[in-house]
């Protein structure tokens, strides 16, 4: 089973900002991680596939690179709205692992 | 619009099974895996397994195998996962998805509570 680490598992920025989530998995899985976002009360958002893919519909602020074992998940210029809890997911290999969130806040 | 519909919460007794549902619309149900994924507060999400409408081909997360059963109802689109010998640690959001080239759309989540 591959294990995602996620970090940090919070943070606090001010609007305009820029925001790193990094995620780091124990085995290689090319470049098979997604990103969510999940606000209160809601089902987690696909932000960005496979191959660091925006999906459509979703603010370029939004972007990812990484490959093999190490991933960053990136917000530029933070609005306010993207409070949220944020989650990394490597598709690679069953069991789909999660990593452990990412909590933004906004100053 | 593609759609996931869920019931929101049950309440179920330790020892007990109970089926949860997830109907989807909007979309060519026998295309799409169904995945079922387990959200507990501080415990962050983890993936149970997913089903293949086409053809009822399964895949468990081994921590769920004991725990899970899924199905699906191609008739009604509707995805089913059964769970069973409920304890505590069973209370928790379930939420469906569906998957091609990833888990892009999701039902809200039903809301399970076991207690006595």
């Amino acid at each position: 089973e591959t294990t995602v680490t996620q970090s940090p598992a919070s943070l606090s920025v001010a609007t305009g900002e820029k925001v790193t989530i990094r995620c780091i998995t124990s085995t290689d899985i090319d470049d098979d991680m997604n990103w969510y976002q999940q606000k209160p009360g809601e089902p987690p958002k696909l932000l960005i596939s496979e191959g660091n893919t925006l999906r459509p519909g979703v603010p370029s602020r939004f972007s990812s690179s990484g490959y093999g074992t190490d991933f960053v998940f990136t917000i530029e210029n933070t609005l306010s709205e993207d409070v949220a809890d944020y989650y990394c997911l490597q598709s690679d290999n069953m069991p789909y692992t999660f990593g452990g969130g990412t909590k933004l806040e906004i100053k | 619009q593609v759609q996931l519909q869920q019931p929101g919460a049950e309440l179920v007794k330790p020892g007990t099974s109970v089926k949860l549902s997830c109907k989807a619309s909007g979309y060519n149900f026998t295309s799409y895996w169904i995945n079922w994924v387990k959200l507990r507060p501080g415990q962050g999400l983890e993936w149970i397994g997913d089903i293949y409408p086409g053809s009822g081909s399964t895949n468990y997360n081994e921590k769920f195998k004991s725990k899970a059963t899924l199905t699906v109802d191609t008739s009604s689109s509707t995805a089913y996962m059964q769970l069973s010998s409920l304890a505590s640690e069973d209370s928790a959001l379930y939420y469906c998805a569906r998957r091609k080239d990833a888990m892009d759309y999701w039902g809200q989540g039903t809301s399970v509570t076991v207690s006595s």
